[in-house]
């Protein structure tokens, strides 16, 4: 089944603790992308990547780390988590970069609390 | 972004027609798309307009204009499983061609 895989599903932790959330897909994608969707301000871009090696700022990056060593994951790095970093996230993936008319794939979602 | 304007909430009436409303910048814009969000759930596509006109798909439709930065997502026959945020997006290619989303309407459907 085609699909984007977030883990984990839920996360308390606390403020300065390092934490990963892991996103996978297994559909060949070349585009990913990190949103945040906080109450009131609607899903915002935190990075994307076009491709393997290619990654690069969306409209809120700060106090997030991404990388894309392979094709099918896209990790979401906060190396020192804060309160204001508790929100929502999604992780997407779409066919490619530059598509225009291509939907978007998403993740079911990670919940972070930073305490 | 684009500023992508859509009202916050809106009220309708099981099986009843109801029209939501999105307006964008149209620099650099590419392409409309529009989700459906319940609640803790990820957003899942519903349509996707690039040019002008209604694009039909069951009981929902889209509509675009492109020179007034324009578009509406039409349900008909409303069925309390409509109850959802719904969200515009549109396609930007002066930002790596991101998807921009638009703050979601939230629509309640009351027996």
């Amino acid at each position: 089944e085609a699909q984007v895989t977030q883990n984990p599903r839920y996360l308390i932790t606390v403020t300065g603790k390092k934490l990963t959330v892991t996103c996978s897909q297994n559909m060949n994608h070349e585009y990913m992308s990190w949103y945040r969707q906080d109450p009131g301000l609607g899903l915002r871009q935190i990075y994307y990547s076009m491709n393997v090696e290619v990654t690069d700022k969306g409209d809120v990056p700060e106090g997030y780390k991404v990388s894309r060593k392979e094709k099918r994951n896209f990790p979401l790095i906060l190396e020192s988590p804060s309160p204001n970093q508790t929100s929502l996230y999604f992780c997407a993936s779409r066919d490619t970069g530059s598509a225009t008319n291509e939907k978007l794939f998403f993740g079911s979602g990670t919940q972070l609390s930073v305490l | 972004g684009q500023n992508i304007d859509q009202p916050t909430e809106m009220t309708a009436t099981e099986g009843a027609i109801v029209q939501i409303n999105c307006t964008y910048q149209t620099s650099g814009f590419n392409g409309l798309f529009w989700y459906q969000q319940h609640a803790g759930e990820a957003p899942t596509f519903l349509s996707y307009n690039v040019l002008d006109g209604l694009e039909e798909k069951g009981r929902f439709s889209s509509f675009l204009s492109r020179s007034k930065g324009y578009s509406y997502l039409l349900l008909k026959e409303l069925q309390m499983k409509d109850s959802a945020s719904y969200l515009c997006a549109g396609v930007n290619s002066n930002s790596g061609y991101a998807l921009n989303f638009g703050k979601g309407t939230s629509l309640l459907v009351t027996p």
